[in-house]
């Protein structure tokens, strides 16, 4: 079955300084990765989509098949980056297997 | 608006009643989904939807009970609401294989006391 990692249950930068967000997932075939966002008292929505290898609010995210991680990165941490993050993945059915998320806290 | 729709999103309700939780989509999604959440804490998936007719339990043993009557309508009803059921309740809808994943609604707080 596959799973996703999170290791981080919480992580807190200063402003100014690089965000690296980590997430591993266990899957044998050809995944689809995904970073979710959840600000305070919003839904959560999508962020980042692997195969879109695009930049959001200056986050990034590669997918490293070898590793087997999708880490989320940021060069310069704001302070309204503050928010859930979760990693999912999507194996092959129509459902999402999400991490248990990374709450980033950004100190001003 | 295409949108999932979420009501109420507060409610506090005593031991022993009867809720439901509405859940409304207008994206024509196929597929949905209800996740229980703490807080700031990860979701569980409590119930599923492939379709009309179509629901399946997810991963978390839940006493709640879903329809799927119409492609839209996806509500979750608590027969007998108890302390332990006081979470936030999020619904989610997807296309087969959609390259955006999930859409979520906005979620229900619900306090039982």
């Amino acid at each position: 079955a596959q799973r996703v990692t999170q290791p981080e249950k919480l992580l807190s930068v200063f402003k100014g300084a690089p965000v690296e967000l980590k997430c591993n997932y266990s899957y044998s075939g050809s995944p689809e990765l995904f970073w979710y966002v959840q600000y305070s008292r919003q839904r959560l929505q999508l962020l980042l989509r692997h195969i879109s290898r695009e930049s959001i609010k200056g986050f990034t995210a590669d997918l490293n098949k070898g590793e087997t991680s999708f880490h989320l990165k940021k060069p310069f941490a704001q302070e309204e980056d503050s928010a859930m993050y979760y990693c999912a993945l999507r194996a092959g059915s129509y459902q999402l297997t999400f991490g248990k998320g990374t709450k980033l806290s950004v100190i001003p | 608006e295409a949108d999932i729709y979420q009501t109420p999103r507060y409610l506090v309700i005593g031991t022993g009643k009867k809720i439901t939780l509405e859940c409304s989509q207008t994206m024509g999604h196929d597929k949905m989904y209800w996740y229980q959440q703490d807080p700031g804490m990860e979701l569980h998936l409590i119930h599923y939807s492939y379709g009309v007719n179509s629901t399946e339990k997810g991963d978390l043993s839940s006493e709640s009970t879903v329809s799927r009557i119409r492609t839209e309508h996806f509500p979750l009803t608590l027969e007998s609401a108890r302390p332990s059921h006081t979470s936030q309740y999020l619904c989610a809808s997807s296309e087969t294989r959609g390259l955006n994943g999930y859409t979520f609604g906005s979620g229900t707080r619900l306090t039982v006391v």
